[in-house]
């Protein structure tokens, strides 16, 4: 069964502070991606992966790094966290293939920076 | 630049009465469309999705939608909502050879008995 499994589920942390968000992926998608989504916005992209070792920067990348260290793992950073980026972050993994394409999403983190 | 705009933000109905939620999207090309729901405290779950050939499809739940290449529209329908249906609905897009998915607004919707 297709999995996304998102850790940690919810977090409080610090302005100024480091924070990491990790995902893991067992369907063995070439592409994942970070989103966050705030009432108003819906899911807006962060940064995205074609694959090991490649990042790239989504939509609204500020303050926000990637790293994509394997097939299976994507992690968020925010190396100064601020109040701002207090929202609910969704990590997805998918694969494009014509109408045989699926994306699917964690159940999300929801990060609260005080 | 691809965006999509649900119009939107909070629809209510009654048990048992149909439903439209509608998705407009900006594209230079025709995209690929999808609906997503997510339900309380869950993640996003695919509903339906469009690639090509008959304008309506059909997904999970009695869901369907229609693509209108000249309004650029992909609104979802459902003949008859039950409570269970009170969700947030996301619709998205994708280029071809883009893979990457652009979300709505979203369209709370609350189905009162």
């Amino acid at each position: 069964e297709a999995a996304v499994t998102q850790s940690p589920r919810n977090k409080v942390a610090v302005t100024g502070g480091k924070v990491t968000l990790s995902c893991n992926q067992t369907n063995n998608h070439n592409n994942m991606y970070w989103y966050r989504q705030d009432t108003g916005h819906g899911l807006r992209l962060i940064h995205y992966s074609y694959g090991a070792g490649s990042t790239e920067k989504g939509d609204i990348p500020d303050g926000y790094k990637a790293s994509r260290p394997s097939q299976e793992n994507f992690s968020l950073i925010l190396e100064l966290a601020t109040p701002s980026q207090t929202s609910v972050y969704f990590c997805a993994s998918g694969d494009y293939r014509g109408s045989n394409t699926e994306v699917f999403f964690g159940k999300g983190t929801r990060l609260t920076v005080v | 630049a691809q965006s999509v705009t649900q119009p939107d933000a909070r629809v209510t109905v009654s048990e048992g009465a149909s439903l439209q939620l509608r998705c407009k999207y900006s594209s230079s090309v025709t995209p690929y469309l999808f609906w997503y729901v997510q339900y309380p405290r869950q993640g996003l779950q695919l509903l339906l999705k469009y690639y090509s050939g008959d304008p309506v499809v059909q997904g999970v739940n009695g869901f369907e939608a229609e693509f209108s290449k000249s309004n650029s529209s992909f609104h979802l329908r459902k003949a008859s909502v039950h409570w269970s249906d009170s969700a947030v609905y996301f619709c998205a897009v994708s280029m071809p050879n883009y893979n990457v998915l652009y979300f709505g607004s979203g369209t709370k919707l609350t189905v009162e008995p």
